[in-house]
């Protein structure tokens, strides 16, 4: 079966930097990708989406990055600020189906001011 | 945008006592209904999802059920808790496209004692 996972659990950055976080993913099948912010206590909130025709995708700050090739895909958020505080999903979806995700673990980042 | 509502938010429930959290979601019609737990620190595991009323698919084995009794209504239960069910549960939206965003509500918090 897929699996999605994360990287790192844990990323600590400086006010003002970029943030890099990663995701590594198993089905070569999936053909939609999706980040998520979960604050704590709080239900998960869509960030950014990409599909797998697509290698790069850009938001308000957030640049979402899909490598095929490798299975990989990537959150930049540029300029990171205090309220980007938060655990990061990916997730990945079979048959464009966008609920029946697959979520990673999450990683935590962490801005330091 | 959709608007998702679940209640209670948090619940302190002994074992082997029954269970009925409920979601019900304004902002759209027809939408395709999830429900996911997710343990401490730990990606989501969805359980159940439904593409319309009446109509429940089961993703994992589990000691509990789900039901749809209104187009907007998502009812998820239990008859008798279990230490295990302990957990943050989450209600989700989409709509039917397969581009559509996935929206989640602010989660029940479970504690079975």
């Amino acid at each position: 079966g897929e699996s999605v996972g994360l990287h790192l659990p844990t990323l600590s950055v400086q006010e003002g930097d970029n943030s890099i976080i990663n995701c590594a993913y198993s089905n070569s099948a999936s053909d939609y990708f999706i980040w998520y912010k979960q604050e704590s206590g709080k239900g998960p909130q869509f960030i950014i989406d990409i599909r797998s025709n697509m290698d790069k995708r850009q938001g308000q700050r957030v640049t979402v990055l899909l490598n095929k090739t490798v299975k990989h895909l990537s959150l930049q958020i540029a300029a990171t600020q205090p309220g980007d505080s938060a655990v990061y999903f990916c997730a990945e979806a079979l048959n464009t189906n966008a609920g029946k995700s697959t979520f990673g673990d999450g990683t935590t980042l962490t801005v330091k001011p | 945008s959709q608007t998702i509502h679940q209640w209670p938010a948090t619940l302190v429930q002994p074992v082997g006592s029954p269970l009925s959290l409920e979601c019900t979601v304004e902002g759209t019609s027809n939408p395709n209904l999830y429900w996911y737990r997710q343990a401490a620190g730990r990606g989501l595991q969805l359980l159940f999802y439904s593409v319309g009323i009446g109509q429940i698919s089961s993703e994992v084995p589990q000691n509990l059920s789900a039901s749809r009794p209104q187009d907007r209504q998502f009812i998820l239960s239990s008859k008798k808790l279990l230490l295990s069910d302990s957990g943050f549960y989450l209600c989700a939206s989409t709509g039917t496209a397969s581009t559509d965003t996935q929206y989640f509500g602010p989660g029940t918090r479970l504690t079975v004692l």
